[in-house]
């Protein structure tokens, strides 16, 4: 079964500084990888997704399969970066799985 | 707006009562996910459709739990004799053939 581990329930940062946010994933064949972050008070939203290696507010994430990672990076963090971020996978007709999630506050 | 809308955003019911929530997808989007969210958690995937179609319901919680898209459009989630463990958050989201899923924004349930 394929499960997606984010091992940071918190992750506190100063502004300017930069952010890593893990998450490993268990999978034989080859997933899609996505992240997804929720603003306060705000619904579930695509950040990026590893097919279209595109950079999104200033965030990159390299899919490493000798990892099985998809660490989501930033090298200078903003206070409106403060937010829950949710890693997830899916594979052909299986559905998309998430990670518990790691909430990454930004300090001024 | 014509994003996915879920209705009603908040619902407070008491134990052994039935609820149902609807969900309306981004219009012409063929796949329709349920996803249930507890505190401190990730969304949890219940079940999905493929126009009307459920291809996968074996994630439902339970037999109380049951969901339907009769004409392929919007899709309803029924908890029948809630308990107070289903208290969650319950996501609606809706994809193009297994494109970027979108989440409508969630309904609160809360069971005293």
């Amino acid at each position: 079964a394929q499960r997606v581990t984010q091992p940071e329930k918190l992750l506190s940062v100063f502004k300017g500084a930069p952010v890593e946010l893990k998450c490993n994933y268990s999978y034989s064949g080859s997933p899609e990888l996505f992240w997804y972050v929720q603003y306060s008070r705000q619904r579930l939203q695509l950040l990026l997704r590893h097919i279209s290696r595109e950079s999104i507010k200033g965030f990159t994430a390299d899919l490493n399969k000798g990892e099985t990672s998809f660490h989501l990076k930033k090298p200078f963090a903003q206070e409106e970066d403060s937010a829950m971020y949710y890693c997830a996978s899916f594979s052909g007709n299986t559905p998309l799985v998430f990670g518990k999630g790691t909430r990454l506050s930004v300090i001024a | 707006d014509t994003g996915v809308s879920q209705n009603p955003r908040h619902k407070i019911t008491k134990r052994g009562q039935n609820v149902t929530f609807r969900c309306d997808p981004i219009s012409e989007h063929n796949r329709l996910y349920w996803y249930r969210q507890t505190l401190g958690q990730g969304p949890e995937f219940l079940t999905y459709f493929q126009n009307e179609a459920q291809l996968e319901k074996s994630r439902l919680l339970s037999d109380r739990f049951s969901a339907e898209r009769p004409k392929g459009s919007f899709s309803t989630l029924e908890i029948q004799r809630t308990e107070q463990g289903d208290s969650a958050m319950y996501l609606c989201a809706s994809s193009s053939h297994g494109n970027t899923i979108y989440f409508g924004e969630g309904s609160w349930l809360t069971v005293v």
